[in-house]
């Protein structure tokens, strides 16, 4: 049973193509995160939703938009791809804000 | 603007050695401290949370100190196995909650059989 799923786990896309990915948890929790991991392997927040609400947006080209059509999931739309999205992108929830994070095993974008 | 710095980023030892990973961050006004450990091709699996008005943290083999004052976090990884073998990383949230952790770059550890 996977807790936090993420959709695809390898997409491999031409620039100013528009993608997205999926992301669920069946953990019953209230806040969910999208992470990304560059190349330097550093990761930073990207969004960060409570209760379907966004509460973090960090400073992300708009071409990236966030949806949560519901508690469990949140999806990541990215518009017009360009060649320093390529990232490994992570999705994680959390019972509330206080709690530890729970990882999916990750999206790895690749942009040609 | 919080940093945080994991020293060293990569480790080797033969397997039943006793380790340290370190990590220390900038601004000592953190609300907890996360480690996690990153298997190739998986995603973050949280090992220990320590809240700021807490010393250390243990679960099973390992053990995570908090010096916030110093700006300083210690992992020990005792008896240490091949199945330790993953990147570890250490992070800080400020304020409230997980809404916002600050990562380090990790440090990757190969244990030897």
């Amino acid at each position: 049973d996977t807790a936090v799923s993420q959709t695809p786990k390898y997409l491999v896309t031409q620039m100013g193509n528009d993608k997205s990915i999926k992301c669920e948890q069946n953990l019953g929790h209230d806040t969910m995160y999208w992470y990304k991991q560059d190349s330097k392997k550093f990761l930073k927040i990207m969004f960060s939703y409570n209760n379907k609400e966004l509460i973090i947006n960090e400073t992300v080209p708009n071409r990236f938009s966030p949806k949560s059509p519901d508690k469990a999931h949140l999806n990541l739309h990215i518009n017009s791809l360009e060649l320093g999205d390529s990232a490994v992108y992570f999705c994680a929830s959390s019972p509330d804000l206080y709690s530890p994070l729970h990882f999916g095993n990750g999206t790895r974008l690749t942009v040609t | 603007k919080q940093e945080v710095t994991q020293i060293p980023a990569a480790l080797s030892v033969p397997e039943g050695e006793n380790l340290v990973l370190n990590c220390s961050f900038t601004d000592s006004a953190i609300y907890n401290l996360q480690w996690f450990r990153q298997d190739p091709g998986k995603g973050l699996t949280s090992l220990l949370l320590i809240q700021s008005s807490q010393r250390e943290q243990t679960s099973g083999r390992l053990n995570a100190s908090l010096d916030k004052s110093s700006g300083r976090s210690t992992l020990y990884i005792a008896a240490s196995q091949p199945g330790d073998s993953a990147t570890y990383l250490c992070a800080v949230t400020r304020g409230g909650g997980s809404e916002k952790l600050v990562f380090g770059k990790g440090t990757k550890l190969t244990v030897n059989p």
